[in-house]
């Protein structure tokens, strides 16, 4: 019954340092998501996927790469850390494109 | 592209009383979501509109969608303390759902 499992839940990171953030489900879920959440503020869409193999950018990928070699797993990857990416990172899952999203308990990852 | 707006963005309320919390999009969308967020926690997923008309409740809130109008609409009947949270709505755009700004909701005696 795990749903949607982000790793690490914390992360320091220093300027310049690369790192990837993991996300699993295993609910079969077609489509997956990368949103960033800055304190106060909503969710903004990194880059998102309709499938194994598909991706496409958000509102905001600058500074960031995704993959999607199989059906559970969505990584996101930052390169070349920057201040400006320290926020909460969630990752989520839907079935199909127009179904109810559900989300990982998040990744708070702080640039310094 | 799909915005959403929500209004509004904070709102703090006595127990016992009723608001509405107003979800306005730019463009056509066929869905229309409700999440809530705690602090320091993820998003639970609330309600899901699926057509125009589109009435939903659970407890003390209630979500509507008038999709002519692109406005969605969660009301709260009758607050108490644990509906202090903050609310999002999305819409569906391109095979992706965008999300509103939230509105940060408290509850005091």
């Amino acid at each position: 019954n795990a749903g949607v499992t982000q790793t690490p839940k914390f992360r320091i990171l220093k300027i310049g340092q690369s790192m990837t953030l993991q996300c699993t489900q295993d609910m079969n879920h077609n489509y997956m998501y990368w949103y960033r959440q800055d304190p106060g503020m909503g969710l903004k869409l990194i880059y998102y996927s309709v499938g194994a193999g598909i991706t496409d950018k958000g509102e905001v990928p600058n500074g960031y790469n995704v993959s999607r070699s199989t059906t559970e797993d969505f990584p996101l990857r930052l390169e070349l850390a920057a201040p400006s990416q320290t926020s909460v990172y969630f990752c989520a899952s839907s079935y199909w494109g127009d179904t109810e999203a559900f989300f990982g308990q998040g990744t708070r990852l702080t640039v310094v | 592209e799909l915005k959403v707006e929500q209004n509004p963005l904070f709102l703090s309320m006595q127990e016992g009383k009723n608001y509405t919390i107003y979800c306005n999009y730019s463009t056509t969308s066929d869905r229309l979501y409700w999440y809530r967020q705690d602090p320091g926690k993820s998003l639970e997923s609330l309600f899901v509109l699926l057509s125009n008309g589109a009435v939903k409740q659970e407890g003390r809130l209630m979500a509507s969608l008038d999709t002519k109008a692109r406005l969605s609409t969660l009301h709260i009947t009758a607050a108490v303390h644990d509906l202090s949270a903050t609310y999002f709505c999305a819409g569906l755009g391109t095979d992706k759902l965008i999300f509103g700004t939230g509105t940060r909701l408290q509850v005091f005696p």
